[in-house]
């Protein structure tokens, strides 16, 4: 079973178009993020939503609202695709705290989007 | 100054030889630190976390200076499969909750 998964795991649109991303993780966590990897491989933290409340909103602009209808979905829509948002987008989960004293809290990664805006 | 960074790379090493990857961060309330590794067209995976003591796994080896800000990860006889890029993340927890920081990634080349 996967334990974060994303769809759909290819998205091409054209400039100006709405879409969204899905993300499911199955691992019970209360804890889960949005992350955009661009062309130089750079992985950064876009959103993050901990039992249904967003906790970081980095400086992403508006067109970008995560929607976390419950603690194990966490789906990114966004507006007016621009050709910058062209990227690898990764969904996360973690458990916070971590259930075991002294845990590491440890991030699992879905298999990413790649977005394509033409 | 980024909070965290690393060796840019790429490093090519031929199989069997040792390297050692370099981290630095610059939040010195940092909790937490990994290493996660991952291939081309691939998720993050995490390979090790990084304990204050050091920690050993197997070819892989973790080190955390708090005093100086760095984490280091060495991997002995190096494997083909081992090619990949290696992320440093790091982590903290605020007011807000957690918050991880990805380093650039360093990428590793094995050679036959």
């Amino acid at each position: 079973d996967t334990a974060v998964s994303q769809t759909p795991k290819y998205l091409v649109t054209q400039m100006g178009n709405d879409k969204s991303i899905k993300c499911e993780q199955n691992l019970g966590h209360d804890t889960m993020y949005w992350y955009k990897q661009d062309s130089k491989k750079f992985l950064k933290i876009m959103f993050s939503y901990n039992n249904k409340e967003l906790i970081i909103n980095e400086t992403v602009p508006n067109r970008f609202s995560p929607k976390s209808p419950d603690k194990a979905h966490l789906n990114l829509h966004i507006n007016s695709l621009e050709l910058g948002d062209s990227a690898v987008y990764f969904c996360a989960s973690s458990q916070e705290p971590p259930l075991l004293a002294g845990a590491l809290n440890i991030q699992y990664f879905g298999a990413g989007t790649r977005l394509s805006v033409l | 100054r980024k909070e965290v960074e690393q060796d840019p790379g790429p490093f090519n090493v031929p199989e069997g030889a040792t390297v050692a990857f370099n981290c630095t961060y610059s939040n010195s309330a940092s909790q937490s630190f990994f290493w996660y590794r991952q291939d081309c067209r691939k998720e993050p995976k995490l390979l090790m976390s990084v304990y204050s003591s050091g920690n050993e796994d197997g070819r892989f080896t973790a080190q955390l200076n708090r005093a100086s800000q760095y984490i280091s990860l060495l991997i002995r006889d190096s494997k083909l499969s081992d090619s990949a890029t290696y992320l440093c993340v790091v982590n903290s927890r605020d007011n807000y909750g957690q918050n991880f920081v990805f380093g650039p990634g360093t990428r590793l080349s094995v050679l036959p």
